[in-house]
């Protein structure tokens, strides 16, 4: 099976930071890759699919590349609703795999 | 108002069984796959199942696979986990997703509140 990981797994930033997170897949997944956002005792919420499509109702401050096995997920200036665990998937076939997750803390 | 709702989590013995329930609103619910994923206290989120839009496409996770069975009620717009011979490692708060499409190999764009199930003596 496909292995996922993410790097940081924290990070500490400022608000109005531009902060870059990654995901790494073990093997080639083209671009089915989606990203995810989740608070403390909330459901997870839904950012970005395709690796770089935005999911509808999303700040324009969130942005997803790559393709393969590297992918990021940047935030262009961080707000303040913006602090919380960020979580990649990879959808290409099953398992569907999330990555351990990266949280922003604040600085 | 497009919606999934979680239920029928609560406190197990080890062995038992538990069937969870998403109900669905809001959408053309034979129009979406759908999944399961939980997380265990304080950890991150695993993917546990998903079933396409038709229901004749399943896949199952390796840690739930042969105790574990998703079905769907398109009639009833709902979605269910049957679980059998739980254990310890199943506590965990589980949640229903919308995949954007009718297959299981999509991303998902809503989910549910989640349903906590605790498998304790």
């Amino acid at each position: 099976d496909i292995q996922m990981t993410q790097s940081p797994s924290s990070l500490s930033a400022s608000i109005g930071d531009r902060v870059t997170m990654t995901c790494r897949a073990s093997q080639g997944i083209s671009n089915y890759l989606a990203w995810y956002q989740q608070k403390p005792g909330k459901a997870p919420e839904p950012l970005i699919y395709a690796a770089s499509a935005l999911q509808s109702g999303v700040p324009s401050r969130f942005s997803g590349s790559g393709s393969g096995t590297d992918f990021t997920l940047t935030i262009s200036s961080l707000q303040p609703e913006d602090f919380a665990t960020y979580y990649c998937q990879k959808y290409d076939s099953a398992p569907f795999t999330f990555g351990p997750g990266t949280k922003v803390n604040i600085k | 108002e497009v919606q999934l709702v979680e239920s029928g989590g609560g406190l197990v013995q080890p062995g038992g069984s538990l069937r969870l329930s998403c109900a669905a609103s809001g959408f053309t619910f034979s129009n979406y796959a759908l999944n399961w994923v939980r997380q265990a206290p304080g950890k991150g989120l695993e993917w546990v199942s998903g079933i396409s839009g038709a229901g004749n496409e399943i896949f199952y996770a390796d840690s739930v696979e042969g105790r574990f069975t998703v079905s769907r009620d398109n009639s009833k717009n709902t979605l269910y986990l049957q679980m059998n011979s739980l254990r310890a490692e199943d506590t965990a708060v589980y949640y229903c997703g919308r995949q954007r499409s009718t297959s299981p190999s999509d991303a998902s764009d809503m989910w549910g509140q989640g349903t906590m199930v605790t498998v304790s003596s």
